[in-house]
């Protein structure tokens, strides 16, 4: 069974924190990405990793960094955490294959920003 | 992507088979369709996937219309666990990696 562990399930933190979410899958899976999800707007992008050293831009990048040192694992940096980024924080990874690429999400982190 | 059109919610008696309807009228030959749900407060689990034959795993089975303008998702023997949000999902066949965007889904209630 394919496994993806995320940190925390829930963060509070103070407006102006470095706030670190980490994620590890142990699939040997190359792509890993990080997704926000809130109410009404769905899932969105923040960045995503096709291999190690690795990373693109998603949709919402701004406010983010990541950092993919080792395959397994994916961190997630809020420079300067806003209350804006108060969210449910969703980590997924999948193999790099040819066809669709099946992604596996961890369970989540709800990070609220006071 | 292709849209996807799915019912806003649905009931099924536990022990019943819920069947899971979604349109993608638009699907284009290279696209898989996918289904993933969400139990609330919890990350999206992948149900199953499928091209063009109909697809059976330990979750579900999916059937695919011949045309692929739609599809059903099959839970043979609903739980309350099962109890969550379904998205169905078209993807364009790719290398690389690319973001999943989930529609609104089906809010499945399992009934006692």
């Amino acid at each position: 069974d394919v496994k993806v562990t995320q940190s925390s399930r829930y963060l509070v933190k103070r407006t102006g924190e470095k706030v670190f979410l980490e994620c590890v899958q142990d699939m040997d899976h190359e792509n890993m990405f990080w997704y926000r999800q809130d109410p009404g707007l769905g899932l969105r992008l923040i960045y995503f990793s096709y291999d190690v050293k690795m990373k693109e831009k998603g949709d919402i990048p701004e406010g983010y960094s990541v950092s993919r040192e080792k395959k397994e694992r994916f961190s997630l940096i809020l420079e300067s955490a806003s209350t804006n980024q108060t969210s449910m924080y969703l980590c997924a990874s999948s193999l790099r294959q040819g066809g669709a690429d099946t992604q596996y999400f961890g369970p989540g982190t709800r990070l609220t920003v006071l | 992507d292709a849209k996807t059109t799915q019912p806003p919610s649905m009931d099924c008696a536990e022990g019943r088979a819920a069947n899971l309807p979604c349109n993608h009228s638009t699907i284009s030959g290279n696209e898989y369709v996918y289904w993933y749900r969400q139990i609330h407060s919890q990350g999206p689990q992948y149900i199953i996937h499928g091209l063009k034959n109909n697809e059976t795993n330990e979750m579900a089975s999916l059937i695919i219309t011949e045309d692929r303008k739609s599809s059903t998702l099959i839970l043979p023997h609903a739980t309350l666990r099962d109890t969550a949000v379904y998205y169905c999902i078209v993807r364009v066949f790719n290398q690389g990696a690319q973001k999943l965007v989930f529609g609104q889904g089906t809010r499945l209630t399992i009934n006692p």
